[in-house]
């Protein structure tokens, strides 16, 4: 598809447990942008790529929470020891160029749901 | 500190019956201020882009202006396809990389 391609698109899973979500961008796209959008309430930035490096991690809640890109396309998002708190929908989002300007297009999201 | 604020929070409207949905913004240097439309379980699907005051972008029923504070998302005559939350973020030149701060959101609903 010519969209931004997020899986799975739900995950339901086990406190304590890993998670993976993963990120297909926009062929072309060498920014890419995770977001975390928890029931209510706004979107929170959690780390951009630009290529395959991460000039900003800042928003990462914890440790618990990395991300990786490879290949300057597809980014896959790992949450360790998933608490209760770490239910949101994981939003992914690209666009033509970093450096601001351009908007930014986004996935459906990952639902995660931790019990 | 910079802020993007979107105000009401909440609008209900009759089908025909139209409005403006505001978002005030105390940025430095703004470079660009976006718009989103966002239905449930779905992603923000980008609508417009604004960079400099006194623009203005047009798509169907919707019409996006821009002042140095603030920007309005006009609504024409809605339908009730119209109904989703709509999202602006603004990007400034002071971030290195152009990140987006997003406001919380306006959800509309309008009814038949």
């Amino acid at each position: 598809g010519a969209g931004v391609s997020q899986s799975p698109s739900n995950k339901v899973t086990e406190k304590g447990k890993d998670v993976e979500l993963r990120c297909d961008p926009i062929s072309g796209h060498t920014a890419l942008y995770w977001y975390r959008q928890s029931l209510g309430q706004g979107l929170e930035f959690l780390i951009y790529f630009q290529g395959n490096s991460a000039p900003d991690k800042s928003g990462l809640p914890s440790d618990r929470f990395s991300a990786e890109r490879t290949g300057g396309s597809v980014s896959t998002l790992t949450i360790q020891r998933t608490q209760q708190e770490d239910s949101a929908v994981y939003l992914c989002a690209s666009s033509s160029y970093g450096q601001g300007g351009q908007p930014q297009h986004f996935g459906d999201g990952t639902r995660l749901s931790i019990l | 500190e910079d802020q993007v604020t979107q105000s009401p929070e909440a609008l209900r409207l009759q089908e025909g019956e139209s409005s403006s949905l505001n978002c005030s913004y105390t940025v430095s240097g703004l470079r660009g201020l976006f718009w989103y439309r966002q239905d449930p379980g779905k992603g923000p699907e980008f609508l417009f882009t604004l960079y400099s005051a006194g623009e203005e972008k047009e798509k169907e029923r919707l019409k996006a202006t821009l002042t140095k504070k603030e920007s309005f998302l006009h609504i024409t005559a809605p339908k009730p396809e119209d109904s989703a939350t709509y999202l602006c973020a603004v990007q400034t030149w002071g971030d290195s990389w152009g990140k987006f701060q997003f406001g919380a959101g306006t959800q509309v609903v309008v009814t038949p």
